[in-house]
């Protein structure tokens, strides 16, 4: 198993244009989990999915992120328009092997100009 | 809502040196984790404790699970310069399948 994949691994755009973030989370499983990360503010949940549904998206901080999983092996998180307070890691995980815990991808580092 | 501390933010430590990270949670937990972000990378899940009062040792990292289960601590023994990262725990968020609440972190840096 190749573990969480996401792509890109970096994204430098301008402001304002869109930006799609892309995750393929471990087989098997049916919830999947977006992260942000930034030095001021930690480690973030935007939004998790299970069953391929949007459970809790409370995290998700305006109008101009939105995410999907159309199916179990696919999820992306989108950015339109992004603005340069958006650049940050973002992260997807799956659930881990023992109830709980979670796989986190590499990452998708995003610098918004 | 819930919430989960960790203290110290940072820890500046020399090589050989011990190490520890304090977590608390608001609410009593039905299990704690502890992650490792190696710097530039992503979290990596270290353990899991369940049980009150559990103490769980991987080689040189000794993990305590509080009686109360609202209380956890990572404890490094001779710290390395393979140790540098931030730690990070985290308990399941109350009524959620999956969803974890992390703390802050604490970020260890080692001189050598």
């Amino acid at each position: 198993d190749a573990g969480v994949i996401q792509s890109p691994r970096h994204e430098v755009t301008e402001m304002g244009q869109e930006v799609t973030l892309r995750c393929k989370p471990i087989s098997g499983h049916n919830s999947l989990f977006w992260y942000r990360q930034t030095m001021m503010r930690g480690l973030e949940l935007l939004i998790y999915f299970n069953n391929n549904v949007p459970i809790d998206d409370s995290g998700m901080p305006e109008d101009r992120f939105s995410a999907k999983m159309p199916n179990a092996s696919f999820s992306t998180l989108k950015i339109q328009p992004s603005e340069p307070r958006d650049s940050a890691v973002y992260f997807c995980a799956s659930p881990g092997p023992i109830t709980d815990t979670q796989y986190f991808g590499p990452g998708t580092r995003l610098t918004v100009l | 809502g819930q919430q989960v501390m960790q203290i110290p933010q940072y820890q500046h430590v020399q090589e050989g040196e011990d190490f520890t990270t304090y977590c608390n949670s608001s609410t009593t937990l039905s299990n704690i984790q502890w992650y490792k972000q190696r710097p530039g990378g992503h979290p990596v899940f270290l353990i899991q404790l369940v049980k009150s009062g559990e103490v769980k040792k991987q080689k040189r990292l000794t993990f305590q699970f509080g009686e109360a289960k609202k209380n956890s601590s990572l404890h490094i023994t001779a710290t390395q310069t393979t140790d540098v990262g931030t730690y990070f725990c985290a308990g399941p968020s109350p009524g959620s399948q999956g969803n974890l609440i992390f703390g802050k972190g604490t970020k260890l840096s080692v001189k050598p």
